[in-house]
């Protein structure tokens, strides 16, 4: 099935240190959004957006809509423990209502 | 408002049987989208159900089939089970529009042995 390019696949960081990931697409988007999944639950959502070259602030949360429309990043400032768990983001194209989802990335923080 | 709720949350079942899944959507949400999630293959689109009808539909087999109900619940089916069914099937609730963000269920862990 079409999915999007997920970056990294998976990291170990310090508590305390800023993170980042990202998602490409060979396509054009029209909405990207950025879920969290702890184990043995469903993905929640949190940050959506709507706009190209949008910045959108969740908490220590930051993502952005990349200017070409086909990429998407997600920062995490100041990790903390509760911060562990598999981080996907989501792309809607234009005149479709399904979302693909990218591979996910996999967050470990080291106390 | 009460969120997505999917049951059940576990089911082992043998190869060759069927199985329903069923998905309580978001209150005045009218789209249920449902998903395949595996650790190789991570979240992959079965079909969306808007308003009773299958709106989109991803690159399953025949044997995976839905429905949904004029109250907008909507049921998964799979029919002969195969062991590479074994996965968590997500479901989806939004309220149907371009634009919208998707909220999950908590998923049902199908086991088949």
């Amino acid at each position: 099935g079409q999915q999007l390019n997920q970056s990294p696949q998976s990291m170990f960081i310090q508590e305390g240190e800023d993170v980042s990931m990202n998602c490409t697409s060979s396509s054009i988007f029209n909405t990207w959004l950025w879920y969290k999944q702890d184990p043995g639950e469903g993905p929640v959502l949190l940050i959506a957006l709507y706009k190209a070259g949008e910045l959108t602030s969740n908490g220590r949360l930051t993502a952005q809509f990349g200017i070409t429309r086909k990429d998407s990043f997600l920062n995490i400032s100041a990790s903390i423990p509760s911060d562990v768990g598999i981080y996907f983001c989501a792309g809607q194209a234009s005149g479709t209502y399904k979302y693909i989802f990218g591979t996910g990335t996999r967050l470990k923080v080291l106390a | 408002k009460a969120g997505v709720t999917q049951t059940p949350r576990y089911l082992i079942k043998t190869r060759g049987q069927q199985v329903t899944l069923s998905c309580s959507p978001i209150s005045g949400h009218r789209s249920v989208s449902w998903y395949q999630q595996t650790p190789g293959q991570g979240l992959q689109f079965l079909f969306e159900y808007f308003s009773e009808t299958q709106r989109n539909k991803g690159n399953f087999p025949g044997r995976f089939s839905g429905r949904q109900f004029s109250n907008s619940r909507s049921e998964m089916n799979v029919s002969t089970l195969e062991l590479g069914d074994s996965a968590l099937y997500l479901c989806a609730s939004s309220s149907g529009g371009v634009e919208t963000s998707y909220t999950f269920g908590s998923g049902t862990r199908l086991t088949v042995v």
